[in-house]
């Protein structure tokens, strides 16, 4: 089973800051991630998708991917109140057992 | 969209009772997927099921069982309730090709056993 692991914060944020959200893994064979959002109260839903060594782009949200390293992470720019959440990482493909990192808590405060 | 529908938004139910958490999804994916999630744990997988009549064990298969009688519907059953599976139960469907194709979650159920 894969392990994906993620500092449960919170992450403390002033709006139209840069936030860094991080996640490591341990199983090498993990080719491709994808980053969930969860509002409080909701369940998580699909922003991206990374699989390739580098960044994936897409609005104020990039994805990065380091295999070398076992970790990806996302960046939000240019963050707004609306983005706290919690944010969850989790690999793809490979085993059906699919692993979610337990999530960070994003606060982004006026 | 694909969407996935979970029977109850919330339920409260009784220690001891008998009880059937349901799961639809439109889109004949061929994974389903139940959680629980709980403050400080994250989301912890129950049973998985990659076909038909086919079920997996996940991390905290104990107190619980399901079952897939149809591909589009995943149901998962506490065999006799208790306080400590107070939780939020998060069904969710995948495709089994596709590594970009992530999982979709239903709106979840709020389960309180009093």
């Amino acid at each position: 089973q894969k392990e994906v692991e993620q500092n449960s914060g919170p992450l403390s944020v002033p709006e139209g800051a840069i936030a860094s959200l991080n996640c490591t893994y341990s199983d090498r064979g993990s080719q491709s991630f994808f980053w969930y959002r969860q509002y409080s109260g909701k369940s998580p839903e699909l922003i991206m998708f990374i699989y390739s060594n580098g960044d994936k782009e897409d609005g104020r949200f990039t994805a990065q991917l380091n295999k070398a390293s076992q970790y990806v992470s996302l960046l939000i720019r240019d963050s707004q109140p609306s983005d706290s959440a919690t944010y969850l990482c989790a690999p793809s493909g490979g085993s059906y057992i699919p692993t979610f990192g337990r999530g960070t808590s994003l606060i982004v405060h006026p | 969209d694909v969407k996935v529908t979970q029977s109850s938004r919330y339920l409260v139910k009784r220690t001891g009772e008998k009880v059937f958490l349901e799961c639809v999804q439109d889109m004949d994916h061929e994974n389903m997927f139940w959680y629980r999630q709980d403050p400080g744990l994250g989301l912890r997988l129950i049973y998985f099921s990659y076909d038909v009549k086919m079920k997996e064990k996940g991390d905290i298969p104990e107190g619980y069982s399901v079952s897939r009688e149809k591909k589009e519907r995943f149901s998962l059953i506490l065999e006799s309730a208790s306080t400590n599976q107070t939780s939020m139960y998060l069904c969710a469907s995948k495709r089994s090709f596709g590594a970009n194709y992530g999982y979709t979650f239903g709106s979840g159920t709020r389960l309180t056993v009093v």
